[in-house]
């Protein structure tokens, strides 16, 4: 059973175009997360969402918007995209907000290409 | 600005010896700090957590300290085996959690 699944896990696009990002928890968590991996690899959070209401929002460009249906589902649009979007993209989530030390599971991620 | 620093960005050892791995972090006060283990082409995985109390902290062949004097945690790995390649994150928290730029480590048979 996959603890924190991502769809897609690739994603080609051109520059303009809109996409979504769908992210999925099976672990009961009430924190979910946003993350930005680029090509230096370092990873850096977008957004943090507790219990549906968003807690983090690092300074990312509004063309982002996280959207979370319920507990379980914390989904990323990007509307148009462009070529400095291309990264990994992984969805975490975690039992209770960060700033109480809790572990978080990582999705396996998904590598968005914008051309 | 907050940063964190891990010591390189790359570290071979033997087979069989310590790899130890380094987190430095300034203008920064973190009251815990995760260590991850990151695959290629897969998320991060949790590997331990220690507080700001803690001293140190062991798992198996694991091992992390926290000295929150020197802004510093070492993460060790004893008898290490090839499957412990990897690329290695340090996370230092407080109401967040941000992430170190990660070590990658290769063993050697």
């Amino acid at each position: 059973d996959t603890a924190v699944s991502q769809t897609p896990k690739y994603l080609v696009t051109q520059m303009g175009n809109d996409k979504s990002i769908k992210c999925e928890q099976n672990l009961g968590h009430d924190t979910m997360y946003w993350y930005k991996q680029d090509s230096k690899k370092f990873l850096k959070i977008m957004f943090s969402y507790n219990n549906k209401e968003l807690i983090i929002n690092e300074t990312v460009p509004n063309r982002f918007s996280p959207k979370s249906p319920d507990k379980a589902h914390l989904n990323l649009h990007i509307n148009s995209l462009e070529l400095g979007d291309s990264a990994v993209y992984f969805c975490a989530s975690s039992q209770g907000l960060a700033g109480i030390s809790y572990e978080q599971y990582f999705g396996p991620g998904t590598r968005l290409t914008v051309t | 600005s907050q940063k964190i620093e891990q010591n390189s960005e790359a570290l071979n050892i033997q087979e069989g010896k310590t790899a130890t791995l380094t987190c430095n972090y300034t203008n920064y006060s973190p009251a815990y700090l995760q260590w991850y283990r990151q695959d290629p082409g897969r998320g991060p995985v949790f590997l331990l957590l220690i507080r700001e109390n803690e001293k140190e902290k062991r798992k198996e062949r694991l091992k992390v300290t926290f000295d929150t004097t020197l802004k510093q945690s070492l993460f060790h790995i004893t008898a290490s085996q090839p499957a412990d390649s990897a690329t290695y994150l340090c996370a230092p928290g407080n109401n967040d959690m941000r992430f170190g730029a990660g070590t990658r480590l290769t063993v050697k048979p």
